[in-house]
Formats: structure tokens, sequence, C-alpha cells
């Protein structure tokens, strides 16, 4: 299947900075991916869906400021989370949509990268 | 709001016992289903998928799940499940071109 990577697959920093996590389609072209966040023993929380060449969209309850999303090309979106503090650490991953294969709804199948894993000391 | 319901967080199994995982979902109109697994250590993964049709879908891996509409159901089962099962399994829903809904996850420990 198609390939998802993210990187750095875990970060440490100190609260206050800024980190960057990138995500890229390695033999596809997404027109769209997704950022979502995983808390221990909970559910993926979808925190926004990014369109090359147009903003993200975001969902309720995330700030657009503090997680900037950028997705400049076909092939990446990133993710910027600025001032950093603790309670941003979590587990975020990344997700593209692959070209529609002519399901209805032209809804393609989604694939994962690895995750990132985020600490703010 | 649309949601995605798994009932279990944590099952435990014996090998060759046989699974099902609840999973309910809360859509109007078409939905579109899909299980998800994520191996330790690894990214998630598609099991299968329900867009139309046969309301039996069946997977990678000996997995299968039946979407029944009067229920709101999409339960995965595996007959006979071995030690390299063990991960956790996430159920999914979308509609249309909406990105998806996450349930909770289960997670499965298959011991020998």
């Amino acid at each position: 299947g198609a390939v998802v990577s993210q990187h750095p697959s875990r970060v440490i920093c100190k609260s206050g900075t800024s980190v960057k996590i990138e995500c890229r389609s390695l033999d596809f072209q997404a027109t769209t991916m997704f950022w979502y966040r995983q808390f221990p023993k909970k559910s993926l929380m979808l925190m926004a869906t990014s369109n090359e060449g147009s903003k993200a969209t975001y969902e309720q309850g995330v700030e657009k400021d503090k997680f900037l999303i950028n997705h400049a090309s076909l092939t990446l979106s990133t993710l910027t989370v600025t001032s950093a503090h603790p309670e941003d650490s979590s587990f975020y991953i990344c997700s593209a949509r692959a070209p529609g294969q002519g399901w209805d709804g032209d809804t393609g199948e989604l694939f994962f990268g690895e995750g990132s894993r985020l600490t703010v000391l | 709001a649309q949601s995605v319901s798994q009932h279990n967080h944590h099952v435990i199994l014996s090998e060759a016992a046989s699974l099902e995982l609840g999973c309910n979902y809360s859509y109007g109109g078409t939905v579109n289903l899909f299980w998800y697994v994520q191996y330790p250590g690894q990214h998630l993964q598609l099991l299968l998928k329900y867009f139309s049709g046969d309301p039996l879908v069946k997977g990678i891996k000996g997995f299968e799940a039946e979407f029944i509409k009067s229920k709101f159901s999409f339960n995965l089962r595996k007959p006979s499940v071995q030690w390299s099962d063990t991960a956790e399994y996430f159920c999914a829903a979308s509609s249309g071109n909406t990105p998806l809904v996450f349930g909770k996850g289960t997670r499965l420990s298959v011991i020998a």
C-alpha cells in the first residue's frame, strides 16, 4: 500500500519552544491530509484537515494559532506546535488520502504515518 | 454529532478463541465504515472497509465485519485469533468525503 512518513518520530522540547512535525506521502500525491492527536487510552481526535494550497480547516476547540498547519505541496504537510506547553505532550498522527479509486463518494483510502510523540518538559 | 462507539476497552483471549469486537455508529444517511489495526510500535493499517454492497466484508488476516444497518453496528470478527493479533483495533466512520471519526479503540491481548 501507499506509504506516509512522519518525522521526527519522537521529540522532546522545552516549554515555550516550537516544534515542527513533517508528514510526507512517499509514493502518491495527497491533496488532503489530516492531523490527529491520540491521547493515552483514548481515540484519535481529528485536529484539522489540510488541503494543498489552501488554509487548513480546524476542528472545534483546536487553536489554529497554536497548531500551525501548512500543506505547501502535494506530498508534504507540516504541523508546528508553537509555544509548546506540557499539556501539548501527546502522540500526533498524520494521514493522507490516496486519490479516489472509483468508490461511492470518491472517498480514497487513508494511509497513516507512524506518528510523532511529543514530550514538552 | 457523528460518533463511533467501541464498547470493549480491553479484551483478553486465548489463542484459537473466537473474536468479536463491537462497534456502533451514529450517522444519518450514507455511511462508510472502517476497521483499522495498530500493532505495537507500528502505524495504523486498514483491516477492512465497507462502502456499499454485501454487508459482510472480508478483510486481511482472516478478519471480517458485518454491517447491520438496523443496529447501526459494524462488528469485527475472527474465528480463531493468534498471538500475532495482539494490537489496538479502531473502528471508524465517515459520510461521503467527511473526515474519519474514530472510536476509542479496543486493545486485544492474545495469550498462549
